[in-house]
């Protein structure tokens, strides 16, 4: 069973730009959470979608959006991108909810100028 | 506000030795502790905690939750360089809203020397 994939892996935008990340879940699985993250503050909660509604919802400003398709993948968008952004993006998806393992793919980094 | 620490930051051992790795948190309305293991890009799992003093064990590793105290360890015997990694350390919160989102500790570095 192929694993969670993460399009793009990299990526270098500028500020003020905007940015959208792709995740497609392990077959199955219906639950893609995003995470951010950076050295200074770890792994931080973005959005969890399920059945196409988001779920769940960390503290990110509303520059942070996401959306899930109904074959389960998901995608995030960063608009007006800030230096701080600068950050590796990480996707997780499971069969129900996080109560259920979460599998985590590689992430995309992305680097903003 | 919901908080997981972990500790030590970092940790360096010698192939061969006994690590332990701690998580405490704050969380209302505790619904479980996960750990993950992350080498390069991807967190991996290793344990879902949800009962006080029940330990889980993967060949050498193993972890149990006190649920009164707040805390969790992960033990790790006879070190091997290829456990050098981050260890993740988060709790699953059930909010009012019924979300239930990941809050994740910083981490504990783990480097392995031969």
């Amino acid at each position: 069973k192929a694993g969670v994939t993460q399009t793009p892996r990299y990526l270098i935008k500028t500020r003020g730009q905007q940015v959208t990340l792709s995740c497609s879940p392990i077959s199955g699985h219906r639950s893609v959470s995003w995470y951010q993250q950076t050295p200074g503050q770890g792994l931080q909660f973005l959005f969890e979608y399920f059945s196409e509604t988001q779920r769940n919802k960390g503290n990110f400003p509303g520059r942070f959006s996401g959306r899930q398709f109904s074959n389960s993948r998901s995608e995030m968008n960063v608009s007006t991108l800030e230096l701080g952004d600068s950050a590796l993006y990480l996707c997780a998806s499971s069969l129900a909810d996080a109560n259920n393992e979460q599998f985590f793919g590689p992430g995309t980094r992305l680097t903003v100028l | 506000e919901d908080k997981v620490v972990q500790s030590p930051l970092s940790l360096v051992v010698h192939e061969g030795d006994t690590v332990t790795l701690n998580c405490s948190y704050e969380v209302t309305n505790f619904r479980s502790l996960l750990w993950y293991k992350q080498e390069k890009k991807a967190p991996t799992f290793l344990f879902m905690l949800t009962s006080s003093g029940i330990e889980k064990k993967s060949g050498r590793l193993s972890s149990i939750l006190d649920k009164k105290e707040l805390f969790s360890i992960l033990n790790i015997t006879a070190t091997q360089t290829g456990d050098s990694a981050v260890y993740l350390c988060a709790v699953e919160a059930l909010r009012n809203s019924g979300n239930t989102p990941l809050v994740f500790g910083k981490g504990t570095r783990l480097s392995v020397i031969a």
